[in-house]
C-alpha cells in the first residue's frame, strides 16, 4: 500500500532563517505531487505541483520554493524566512494525470516562525 | 480562475443531521470531493462524487450535486461527536492536476 511521510512535524523557526521541508511518497511510482499550506482563516492554499522529476509549477508567488530531485522526494525550502511564512504545511500526492485524481495528504508540518 | 466557497462554521446536536454545503466555479470538473480534517491532522478523503452523478450514499455520508447551480453538499446523518472536524470541499483545477479547496467548514457537535 501506498504511505507518505512529511518531516519534521513541528518546527520554530527565526525571521530570517532557511527552510527545508521534506516529503517522500512509498508504494507508488511516477506520482503528482503537492506542497498546500493551511494558515488560520485562509483555508488549504494549493503551492507547488509536480507532475515528475525536476517539474515543479508554482501557484503563488512567494518566499518558498520547492524541488522534486526524485521521483517520489518532494522539497520545500525557503532561504530567508518571513512571519508570514507561518501556517500548517500538507504535502500530498495523486497518481496519473487528467481529471479524477484523488489526492492523498501526509500529516502536515507545523511552522512558526517567530 | 476556479474558486470554492463554504460556510466556516456549523453546530449541531448529537443524534441530528448535519448539512455542509459548497459552491464552486469549474463546471469542467470531472470529480468533486470532501475531505476531513481532524484537529491538528492531514485531511483524509471521505467521499467524492462523479460530476455526472446528482447524489452519492456511502453509510450515513450523502452527497449531492447539483450540477447547474454548481452547489455540492454533504449531508451526515446521526452526527456524533466524533465527526467533530473541519470538512473541505474541493473541485479539480482547470488543468486537472491539482485539487482547489474551500476555505472549510467547522463542524461542532455537542451531546
Amino acid at each position: 500500500s501506498q504511505t507518505i511521510h512529511q518531516w519534521p512535524a513541528t518546527l520554530v523557526q527565526p525571521v530570517g532563517s532557511p527552510l527545508s521541508l521534506e516529503c517522500t511518497v512509498e508504494g507508488t511510482s511516477n506520482p503528482n505531487l503537492y506542497w498546500y499550506r493551511q494558515a488560520a482563516g485562509r483555508g488549504l492554499q494549493l503551492l507547488f505541483y509536480s507532475v515528475g522529476i525536476g517539474q515543479i509549477s508554482s501557484e503563488v508567488p512567494q518566499n518558498l520554493s520547492a524541488s522534486r530531485p526524485q521521483d517520489r522526494q518532494f522539497i520545500l525550502s525557503s532561504k530567508k524566512l518571513l512571519l508570514s511564512d507561518s501556517g500548517f504545511y500538507l504535502c500530498a500526492w495523486s497518481v496519473g494525470a487528467g481529471s479524477g485524481n484523488t489526492i492523498y495528504f501526509g500529516e502536515g508540518s507545523w511552522l512558526t516562525v517567530v | 480562475g476556479e474558486d470554492v466557497e463554504q460556510s466556516l462554521f456549523l453546530s449541531v446536536r448529537e443524534g441530528d443531521s448535519s448539512v455542509i454545503n459548497c459552491t464552486y466555479t469549474d463546471s469542467s470538473s470531472t470529480y468533486l470531493y470532501w475531505y476531513k480534517q481532524e484537529p491538528g491532522a492531514g485531511l483524509q478523503l471521505l467521499t467524492y462524487i462523479f460530476s455526472n452523478m446528482d447524489m452519492k450514499q456511502d453509510q450515513r455520508l450523502t452527497v449531492l450535486l447539483n450540477k447547474k447551480d454548481k452547489h455540492l453538499s454533504l449531508r451526515i446523518a446521526d452526527t456524533q461527536t466524533g465527526d467533530s472536524a473541519i470538512y473541505f470541499c474541493a473541485e479539480e483545477n482547470q488543468a486537472g492536476t491539482a485539487l482547489i479547496f474551500g476555505k472549510g467548514t467547522t463542524l461542532s457537535v455537542s451531546s
